[in-house]
């Protein structure tokens, strides 16, 4: 089963513009991390947090996460047309082995 | 430093034949995954290896799906007999022990008709 659930599922924007997803997860988690893949290709790992963060960032990349609410978001600032690509959020539950879930995705285009 | 790689890239199989995918992670990484991925969907764990030892094999259809690490390094996904619904991305990801940051190869694209 799918840990995380990504909204929007879909986003549309236009070069230049700021694009936020959201990822809200069911159980105690370790960390969540965020992951990119561009259309026919594998996955590569963004930025992790931990659940005793609440902010991080990474380039023109922020990441926040709420462990009260279980939810975190990813803000790409400046967006550009190679930002086009599907997010994912994977998340670490707490206890127990460390097992990472995925979430389903949010598929992100940016227009020239 | 060399990425994760996978064989083949591509597989067109028909339905009720088998089919097995090979691994070569990167070099000292204790952990290693294997991961299916439908159209549209995020990554499915299948089975999570510790050096030789299988971690977590909870979502692996174990009637049909096999997977092996030997000595630590390379790895074998097969499946016997593959399923129409078995068509997907399948990836392998590793990483140095905590799963905390994964690296995963580009993916071998299965087709079954």
């Amino acid at each position: 089963s799918q840990q995380g659930e990504e909204d929007p599922q879909a986003l549309s924007i236009q070069e230049g513009e700021n694009a936020t997803m959201n990822c809200s997860y069911k159980t105690s988690i370790n960390n969540l991390q965020w992951y990119r893949q561009n259309s026919g290709r594998g996955l590569v790992h963004l930025i992790l947090i931990r659940s005793n963060e609440r902010e991080k960032h990474s380039g023109r990349l922020r990441v926040t996460l709420d462990t009260s609410k279980k939810s975190s978001s990813l803000l790409i600032t400046a967006s550009r047309a190679a930002d086009t690509a599907s997010y994912f959020c994977a998340t670490e539950f707490s206890g127990g082995y460390q097992k990472v879930t995925f979430g389903t995705g949010t598929k992100l285009q940016v227009i020239p | 430093e060399a990425g994760v790689a996978q064989s083949p890239r591509y597989k067109i199989i028909e339905k009720r034949q088998s089919v097995a995918f090979w691994c070569n992670p990167i070099s000292g990484h204790a952990t290693l995954y294997w991961y299916q991925q439908i159209l549209g969907q995020g990554p499915k764990l299948l089975i999570q290896f510790q050096n030789n030892g299988v971690v977590d094999d909870s979502q692996l259809p174990k009637d049909r799906f096999s997977a092996e690490r030997l000595k630590g390094v390379d790895s074998t996904l097969k499946i016997q007999p593959a399923k129409l619904e078995d068509s997907a991305v399948y990836l392998c990801a590793s990483s140095p022990g905590l799963p905390e940051t994964q690296y995963f190869g580009p993916g071998t694209r299965l087709l079954v008709l």
